[in-house]
C-alpha cells in the first residue's frame, strides 16, 4: 500500500514570500494531521481534519498559515508571507481514524531567508 | 495548554546499557503512542496503549501506560546502535470535535558502541 505523499520535499524561499505544500493521505484515512517540526523539537500540531472537517487548528498561526482538505482526500498547507522563524520541517501524517496509528510523510524541509 | 512533557531530552549510553524515556500529560489522555525518529527521517508508529495500567513489549522495548492515563513510559533493554533515534510519546486529548495527536519533545537515545 502507498504511504503518504508529500512534496516539495525541500523548498527555499526569502521573507515574506508564499510557499504552498501539498500532502496526499493513505487511501481511506480520514484523519489528516500537519504538524511543523522545528530542529530538535517535537512535531507541534499545526492542523487536524477529520476527512474534510476541521478538528483541531488552535496552533495554527491563522494570520499567515492556512489549509484545506477539500473533498476530504489531499491537503494543502500555505504560508502567506513567510518569515524566518518558519523554517522547519512540514509533516504530514494520516490514520484510519482519529486516535489510531498515525502514518507519516517524508516532509517538506523549509528554509526561508 | 495541553501539554505532553517528556523526559530526558537526551541520553547516551554504552551498548548493553538500559534506557528509559518517561512521559507525562497535564490531562487524561484517551490513549497513548510511541514513535520513533531515526536522524533525517520521519516519525514511525511503534506501538499504541489505551488501557488503564497496560503493558505491552516488543522484543527488547516495554511499554506502560500509568494507571491514571496520564503517564507512559519506554524501556529497552540492553540497547544496540540500531535503537539510536528519538522516541517520541504522543497523546490522543479528547477535544470538542474528537481527539487531537500530541507529541512530546522527546528523547534523543544515542548508543555507544
Amino acid at each position: 500500500e502507498a504511504g503518504v505523499a508529500q512534496s516539495p520535499r525541500y523548498k527555499i524561499i526569502e521573507k515574506r514570500q508564499s510557499v504552498a505544500f501539498w500532502c496526499n493521505p493513505i487511501s481511506g484515512h480520514a484523519t489528516l494531521y500537519w504538524y511543523q517540526q522545528i530542529l530538535g523539537q517535537g512535531p507541534k500540531l499545526l492542523i487536524q481534519f477529520q476527512n474534510n472537517g476541521v478538528v483541531d487548528d488552535s496552533q495554527l498561526p491563522k494570520d499567515r498559515f492556512s489549509a484545506e482538505r477539500l473533498k476530504g482526500v489531499d491537503s494543502t498547507l500555505k504560508i502567506q508571507p513567510a518569515k524566518l522563524e518558519d523554517s522547519a520541517v512540514y509533516l504530514c501524517a494520516s490514520s484510519f481514524q482519529t486516535g489510531m496509528a498515525a502514518f507519516f510523510g517524508q516532509g517538506t524541509r523549509l528554509t526561508v531567508v | 495548554g495541553q501539554q505532553v512533557m517528556q523526559i530526558p531530552q537526551y541520553q547516551h549510553v554504552q551498548e548493553g546499557e538500559d534506557f528509559t524515556t518517561y512521559c507525562n500529560s497535564s490531562t487524561t489522555l484517551s490513549n497513548i503512542q510511541w514513535y520513533k525518529q531515526r536522524p533525517g527521517g520521519h516519525p514511525v508508529f511503534l506501538i499504541q496503549l489505551v488501557k488503564s495500567g497496560e503493558v505491552k513489549k516488543q522484543k527488547r522495548l516495554t511499554f506502560q501506560f500509568g494507571e491514571a492515563k496520564k503517564n507512559s513510559s519506554l524501556h529497552i533493554t540492553a540497547t544496540q546502535t540500531t535503537d539510536v533515534g528519538t522516541y517520541f510519546c504522543a497523546g490522543i486529548m479528547i477535544y470538542n470535535q474528537g481527539g487531537k495527536l500530541i507529541f512530546g519533545q522527546g528523547t534523543e537515545l544515542s548508543v555507544k558502541p
